[in-house]
């Protein structure tokens, strides 16, 4: 079935640096939603995008919509201890509901 | 205002048995979703249901797996005979209207034995 793909798979970064993590699809989707997920938890809405083209701002965490309708990109800056876990990008298409997920993003943050 | 409720948290079964897992959607959610996740992998979409109704069973493995969301009480999703390969952490969503934003619950990890 359809598959967004996501990455790096993993990154293991300083703490206090800046994070950029991306998704890409081979089709066109018209929302993209970053999710964080941590360790025994459920997904987490950090950001949505409805627009193509649009970005959008959410504390230290920045999110666009690609222009094509196919990528987004997710950044986090400064990042801090609490910023560990796996973060998911997903999109709808069309009038469907369900919402294609990307494979994650672990992030590992040496303090 | 509680969020999206899942139980049981862990379920334990044998090769052959039958698991029933629960979702209670948020207060003023009518629209429920099921995905699965298997280790190190992203969620897989499963079933969309809105009361008594199934409008997208299109991630539905065809056998064993059945969903429901009656009009009063949880949605429910079962998997009839289970097999190792159920082994997953199975996530509910809800969502108030169509084309809103899908709050996740905490999930139910399967263990197959």
């Amino acid at each position: 079935g359809q598959q967004l793909n996501q990455s790096p798979q993993s990154m293991f970064i300083q703490e206090g640096e800046d994070v950029s993590m991306n998704c890409t699809s081979s089709s066109i989707f018209n929302t993209w939603l970053w999710y964080k997920q941590d360790p025994g938890e459920g997904p987490v809405l950090l950001i949505a995008l409805y627009k193509a083209g649009e970005l959008t701002s959410n504390g230290r965490l920045t999110a666009q919509f690609g222009i094509t309708r196919k990528d987004s990109f997710l950044n986090i800056s400064a990042s801090i201890p609490s910023d560990v876990g796996i973060y998911f990008c997903a999109g709808q298409q069309g009038g469907a509901q369900k919402l294609v997920f990307g494979q994650g993003t672990r992030l590992t943050i040496n303090p | 205002n509680a969020g999206v409720m899942q139980n049981p948290r862990h379920l334990v079964r044998r090769r052959g048995q039958e698991a029933r897992l629960r979702c209670s959607p948020m207060k003023g959610h009518s629209h429920v979703y099921w995905y699965r996740q298997l280790p190190e992998e992203g969620l897989k979409f499963m079933v969309y249901l809105q009361k008594e109704n199934i409008i997208d069973e299109s991630g539905m493995p065809k056998e064993r797996f059945s969903a429901e969301f009656p009009k009063e009480g949880p949605s429910i999703l079962r998997i009839q005979q289970v097999v190792r390969g159920d082994s997953a952490a199975y996530f509910c969503a809800s969502s108030p209207n169509y084309q809103e934003t899908q709050y996740f619950g905490p999930g139910t990890r399967l263990l197959v034995l």
